[in-house]
């Protein structure tokens, strides 16, 4: 059974400095990886989309790159800034079109 | 505006009284799933759909139903509703080309008491 693990937790850090998040799967017979952002109350948003060919995708200020043999993801945003303070899930998509969450990292970025 | 509409937003309600969760895309979308989220077990798939009339078992089905009769339209039943079945509910669509694998539209989830 896939599971996927994300951490830390949680992460806080001042304005301006870059953040990496951090994603594990066990199983590395994935189709894609996602990450999402995550606000209060809301709903989920897609940020970036790994197919399992690729090894990176890019938009903005952020940056995930995708290693599969060795079953972890890792999310770069570039020059943090108070508004991308919210959690950060990512997810697999594997055999039989299901798709597993991580916990989700909670992140603070201090003004 | 492309979205995805859950409906309630919020609801309170007693153990056994059967209740449905709608849920409506506008953007076409073939791919549609539902989640449940929960402290300390993060997001998990209940049921989902490639197309109309074809619907499959997330990790967590036991004690939801769904139909998808209609492309746009996919949602969850609680036949008997019970306290562990208290949670955040989330409804995803994604299109296009291999559907499932496309980024998923998340709607603003629906906050289930059961007492």
């Amino acid at each position: 059974k896939q599971e996927v693990t994300q951490i830390p937790a949680a992460l806080s850090v001042p304005e301006g400095e870059n953040l990496v998040l951090n994603c594990s799967f066990t199983d590395s017979a994935i189709y894609n990886l996602q990450w999402f952002r995550q606000d209060p109350g809301k709903g989920l948003t897609s940020l970036l989309l790994i197919q399992s060919s690729q090894r990176e995708q890019t938009s903005g200020r952020l940056n995930a790159s995708l290693d599969k043999s060795s079953g972890r993801s890792t999310l770069y945003i570039a020059a943090s800034q108070p508004g991308d303070s919210a959690t950060y899930l990512c997810a697999v998509r594997a055999a039989g079109n299901k798709l597993t969450f991580g916990g989700g990292t909670r992140v603070l970025v201090k003004p | 505006e492309a979205q995805v509409t859950q409906n309630p937003r919020y609801l309170i309600t007693v153990t056994g009284k059967k209740l449905t969760v709608t849920c409506s895309q506008n953007m076409n979308h073939e791919y549609m799933s539902w989640y449940r989220q929960d402290p300390g077990l993060g997001l998990r798939q209940i049921y989902y759909s490639m197309n109309v009339e074809v619907t499959d078992k997330g990790d967590v089905p036991e004690g939801y139903k769904v139909s998808r009769k209609e492309k746009r339209n996919f949602p969850l039943i609680l036949e008997s509703p019970s306290p562990n079945q208290t949670s955040l509910y989330f409804c995803a669509s994604s299109g296009g080309q291999g559907a499932a694998g496309q980024p998923q539209h998340f709607g603003d989830g629906t906050r289930l008491s059961i007492l």
